[in-house]
Formats: C-alpha cells, sequence, structure tokens
C-alpha cells in the first residue's frame, strides 16, 4: 500500500525566505508524485508532478521539487516566499486513478 | 474554460433531511471522484466512476450515494446527514485513470462546504 506523509501541518517563513515544505512518500515501486496548492475558497491546483523523467520537477510559480529514491522523499522548495504563496499545500502519491493517497497538507503562511 | 463546477459551494442543513451536491465537467473526461477533506486527515476518497454507468466505493463510502447517468455529471448524494458529515468535499475529474503523461492529473471543483447540525 502506498501512503504520503508531510511533515509539519503549519509552517511560517518571512517574505524572501527559502520555502521548504516536506513530503515522504511509502511505495513497493517508484510512483507519480504530485505537489496541489490551495489557496482559501478554491479546489486544488496540480503545481507540479513527477514521472519520473527527470529528478528535478520545476512547476508553476517558481516552485520545483526533487524525487530522492534513497530518501523516498519528494520536498517542495520556493528560492524566495512571496505573500502569494501563502496557502495549504498537499503532497500525493499514485501509480493510476483511482488510487491517489494524499498527505494532510501543510498550510504555509508568509509574513511580511 | 475548461472546469469542474459544484453546486452549491455552501450549505448548512439538518441530520436527516437528503441532499444532492452536483458535480459538472466540460471537459469530456472518463474518470470523477468524490473526496472529503477534514482538518489532519488530508482528502480521501469517497466514491469514483470510471465511465458512465460505472461507479465504485472509495475508502469512505459509508453514507454517501452517487450516479454517473451522463459523462459530464457525478452528484454526490447523503440520504439521511448526520453531523459527522459535516466537511468540505471535492469533486474531481480525469481525463482517464494512466498518469503516465505530465499533464494526466485530477482537476478539482471549487469544494462544497456542507454543516450538518
Amino acid at each position: 500500500a502506498q501512503s504520503v506523509t508531510q511533515l509539519g501541518s503549519h509552517v511560517s517563513v518571512s517574505e524572501g525566505a527559502l520555502v521548504l515544505l516536506r513530503c515522504n512518500y511509502s511505495s513497493s515501486v517508484p510512483p507519480y508524485l504530485f505537489w496541489y496548492v490551495q489557496y482559501p475558497n478554491q479546489g486544488l491546483q496540480l503545481l507540479l508532478k513527477y514521472t519520473s523523467a527527470a529528478t528535478l520537477v520545476k512547476g508553476i510559480n517558481g516552485f520545483e521539487a526533487e524525487f530522492k529514491k534513497s530518501e523516498t522523499s519528494f520536498h517542495l522548495t520556493k528560492p524566495s516566499a512571496h505573500m502569494s504563496d501563502a496557502a495549504e499545500y498537499f503532497c500525493a502519491v499514485s501509480h493510476s486513478l483511482p488510487d491517489m493517497r494524499f498527505g494532510a497538507g501543510t498550510r504555509l503562511t508568509v509574513k511580511p | 474554460e475548461a472546469q469542474v463546477t459544484q453546486n452549491p459551494r455552501y450549505l448548512i442543513t439538518v441530520t436527516g433531511k437528503k441532499l444532492t451536491v452536483t458535480c459538472s465537467q466540460n471537459m469530456n473526461h472518463e474518470y470523477m471522484s468524490w473526496y472529503r477533506q477534514d482538518p489532519g486527515l488530508g482528502l480521501r476518497q469517497i466514491y469514483y466512476s470510471m465511465n458512465v454507468e460505472v461507479t465504485d466505493k472509495g475508502d469512505v463510502p459509508e453514507g454517501y450515494k452517487v450516479s454517473r447517468k451522463e459523462k459530464r455529471n457525478f452528484p454526490l448524494i447523503l440520504e439521511s446527514p448526520s453531523p459527522n458529515q459535516t466537511s468540505l468535499y471535492f469533486c474531481a475529474s480525469s481525463l482517464s485513470t494512466g498518469l503516465a503523461s505530465g499533464r494526466d492529473t485530477q482537476y478539482f471543483g471549487p469544494g462544497t462546504r456542507l454543516t450538518v447540525l
């Protein structure tokens, strides 16, 4: 069975600081990995997706994530936080639908 | 514009009063699903549908029903809502169940916040 663990339910950074949101997965074979962002009162929007084509995946809004098989991790980073990045972020793992497992989410706060 | 729509966006109801949350997509997607989002638990799948007239239970189906009579619509039905069904509900759709392409993913609706008193 596959699963996802997001470390830290809340992360707070200052504007301009590095954003690091942690995600570890459990899967018997390399899966597809996703990061979604949820802005207030909106649905989930795909930030980026790992499909094994490249271990460093670049997404929208300046975010990227690196797949590390040895660490079973897929952490999300952004070099410089912006106020508009404040949202909830979900990591997800899947091999194919309908089986997609979501983490519990990490709420990112950006301080001015 | 390609989108998944849900109605209503907000609903307050009382225990036992049947309700339906509608979901519609305009992307000709075969696969549709319903999730509930609860604090600290992430998203959990309620039901999904591979195509018209093909539905199956997800991880938390108790107290819910669905139907898929048309490809674009996938309503969620609560026959007798209870307070433990107070939650944020999301409908999602995908072209197919495969995820190999970089653009293969689920597209989510804006959510329906349900409160059952």
